[in-house]
């Protein structure tokens, strides 16, 4: 029972362009949504983040857009850089709840 | 800052065999919790703590054991390997009852073979 799906679990983009990452989930409790960061050999790092009261935040280069009656995310990466290379997953989570979700992952590359 | 550290890095087991994945962080956080990367699979929940003598199962528990004597430490321990439990593992921190806008701090992860 997946509860959270990433369905590409790869992404080649080019340097400069905007890459689209999506996830999805079948939770309607969820109500927080997460996204990290990570590198080979490293854990995953903390990117991003959007409450369900939002359909939008906005952090740089790094969007996050949620459509609640679709139970759809997507992160948005634009210009893309060659250091955005990493995988990233979607981790969404309830309020007060300390336990995180996390989809299976897409693997970026930015290709310079 | 060492953050969340997790030792060893790498390990190899022979199946039977038991062993203890340690992990310590130095920010006072309260919440703490294991999970463990499959391929395929993302990250997945296997025990947490939400402070000290206080451990919940997560998704994945079977085959685990955890402990929470002290607010630094959370162990993670393996009674029997098997090769199912090849994966890599990795220990998460964070305050509790501050919302998930506090995102859980990871260690670097411990990579498990089991033979």
């Amino acid at each position: 029972d997946q509860q959270v799906k990433q369905n590409s679990p790869s992404l080649s983009v080019q340097e400069g362009r905007i890459s689209i990452l999506n996830c999805d989930y079948t939770n309607s409790m969820f109500d927080y949504f997460l996204w990290y960061k990570k590198y080979p050999a490293e854990g995953p790092t903390f990117l991003i983040s959007i409450s369900s009261i939002k359909d939008k935040n906005e952090d740089g280069r790094f969007t996050v857009f949620l459509n609640k009656s679709a139970k759809h995310l997507s992160l948005h990466i634009v210009p893309s850089q060659p250091g955005d290379s990493a995988v990233y997953f979607c981790a969404p989570t309830n309020f007060g709840n300390e336990k995180l979700t996390f989809g299976t992952g897409t693997r970026l590359t930015i290709i310079p | 800052n060492a953050g969340v550290t997790q030792t060893p890095k790498f390990q190899v087991l022979k199946t039977g065999q038991s062993m203890t994945l340690q992990c310590a962080q130095d920010m006072n956080h309260e919440y703490m919790s294991w999970y463990r990367q499959d391929p395929g699979m993302g990250l997945r929940l296997i025990h947490y703590s939400v402070g000290a003598g206080i451990t919940d199962q997560g998704e994945v528990p079977n085959g685990y054991n955890v402990s929470r004597s002290t607010t630094e430490d959370f162990p993670l321990r393996l009674l029997s390997a098997a090769p199912s439990q090849t994966s890599v593992y990795f220990c998460a921190s964070r305050p509790t009852g501050a919302g998930p806008n506090q995102p859980q701090h990871f260690g670097d992860g411990t990579r498990l073979s089991i033979l």
